[in-house]
């Protein structure tokens, strides 16, 4: 069973446009979140992260925001930029657990 | 800085076939995981330990054995290859518990014929 879902499998936008990647999530026990990138060939980078206390955490173009009542969180990337062409998986933590579970990963292509 | 570093890169094993991935980071984390990676299935959790003589399962541990007999090693055992461990597999580690930045090898690809 899928506890994190990433129900978009692709997604393309214009470069200088926002990317939007969302995220769905079962596990009303988890407390904290994380989006993670991914080039080919490489290991997945840390790239933002937010506690269920908040709703909103930014680091410069990349903002996340959290709906706990939806189960529900997305990545905001402004401006989009060729570089940011990765997949790009969201994770979630259980209070009180050492497990991080990722989703299945969404793939952006950011189009010059 | 050489971070988290998993050997081999690349093995083919034959079913039946054992063997270990290695995983070590010089970074002093006390938490330590294995992940593989397929095609739709994204990044799932095989095992992971808190801290040295600390293991505990993940989403898909059946087929693997896990030790961390020191901070900076936590080697991945097949004890018994199946055409359905072909994976990539990524070693990470964090300081604490996976809620910061989790640091990831660059993966280890794994054929099982």
């Amino acid at each position: 069973d899928q506890q994190v879902k990433q129900n978009s499998p692709s997604l393309s936008v214009q470069e200088g446009r926002i990317s939007i990647l969302n995220c769905d999530y079962t596990n009303s026990m988890f407390d904290y979140f994380l989006w993670y990138k991914k080039y080919p060939a490489e290991g997945p980078t840390f790239l933002i992260s937010i506690s269920s206390i908040k709703d909103k955490n930014e680091d410069g173009r990349f903002t996340v925001f959290l709906n706990k009542s939806a189960k529900h969180l997305s990545l905001h990337i402004v401006p989009s930029q060729p570089g940011d062409s990765a997949v790009y998986f969201c994770a979630a933590s259980p209070l009180n657990t050492g497990k991080l579970i990722f989703g299945q990963g969404t793939t952006l292509q950011v189009k010059p | 800085n050489a971070g988290v570093t998993q050997t081999p890169k690349f093995q083919v094993l034959k079913t039946g076939q054992s063997m270990t991935l290695q995983c070590a980071q010089d970074m002093n984390h006390e938490y330590m995981s294995w992940y593989r990676q397929d095609p739709g299935m994204g990044l799932r959790l095989i095992h992971y330990s808190v801290g040295a003589g600390i293991t505990d399962q993940g989403e898909v541990p059946n087929g693997y054995n896990v030790s961390r007999s020191t901070t900076e090693d936590f080697p991945l055992r097949l004890l018994s290859a199946a055409p359905s461990q072909t994976s990539v597999y990524f070693c990470a580690s964090s300081y604490g518990k996976p809620t910061g930045e989790l640091f990831f090898g660059e993966g280890s690809r794994l054929t099982v014929l």
